[in-house]
């Protein structure tokens, strides 16, 4: 089992939609759960990051945890074509190292 | 400032040259990172310098070899790499290297190796 597992897609949502990104981990004890945005040849982009179970909102992006299911979620409200990129969930898991473990990343396509 | 820079944009290296990537960030972060990425492939954990000292190398081959001159540079020594070495190499930098630090990436250099 990988330790961070995502679907890798490719999501297609039409424009204005609201695009649901998913994520689940193995590492029980994990505590940092981030979200990173990465287009093409470009370098990751830190969006989101949650600690606790619930949800984070910041503008159209809203991130929900749930450790007991071990599970981590983006939404993307009001979609647009700028947001198609691949989007790599994030863990850093017991060992408190600051060790970032990535899923395989979901691409996102959202359509005019 | 919350950027992160590299350089060089790009490099193209052949198997029997010696070359450095630099990373700086002013942001008064004391964790520093370098990943590499391949194509279609998440980041990968190379090196963790906290504090100016090497706190993580995940088994990465000599012929790679980082420096941390102080706490705001990060560099990457490249010497007789191969051509499968070619990737994106990231650096990155947070707070402090506990767990719930953001790490935030610079732009990358895309290293080919002939």
């Amino acid at each position: 089992q990988k330790e961070v597992e995502q679907n890798s897609g490719p999501l297609s949502v039409p424009e204005g939609a609201i695009a649901s990104l998913n994520c689940t981990y193995s590492d029980r004890v994990s505590q940092s759960f981030f979200w990173y945005r990465q287009y093409s040849g470009k370098s990751p982009e830190l969006i989101m990051s949650i600690y606790s179970n619930g949800d984070k909102e910041d503008g159209r992006f809203t991130a929900q945890l749930n450790k007991a299911s071990q599970y981590v979620s983006l939404l993307i409200r009001d979609s647009q074509p700028s947001d198609s990129a691949t989007y790599l969930c994030a863990v850093i898991g017991s060992s408190n190292t600051g060790k970032l473990i990535f899923g395989q990343g979901t691409t996102l396509q959202v359509k005019p | 400032d919350t950027e992160v820079t590299q350089t060089p944009k790009h490099l193209v290296m052949g198997m029997t040259n010696k070359k450095s990537l630099k990373c700086e960030q002013h942001m008064g972060h004391r964790a520093m990172y370098w990943y590499k990425q391949k194509a279609k492939k998440p980041p990968e954990l190379m090196f963790v310098y906290s504090y100016e000292k090497l706190s993580i190398n995940e088994s990465v081959p000599s012929r790679f070899s980082p420096e941390c001159p102080n706490s705001s540079l990060l560099n990457l020594h490249l010497h007789a790499l191969q051509p499968e070495d070619s990737a994106l190499y990231l650096c990155a930098s947070s707070q402090g290297s506990a767990t719930y630090n953001e790490q935030f990436f610079g732009p990358g250099t895309r290293l080919t190796v002939l």
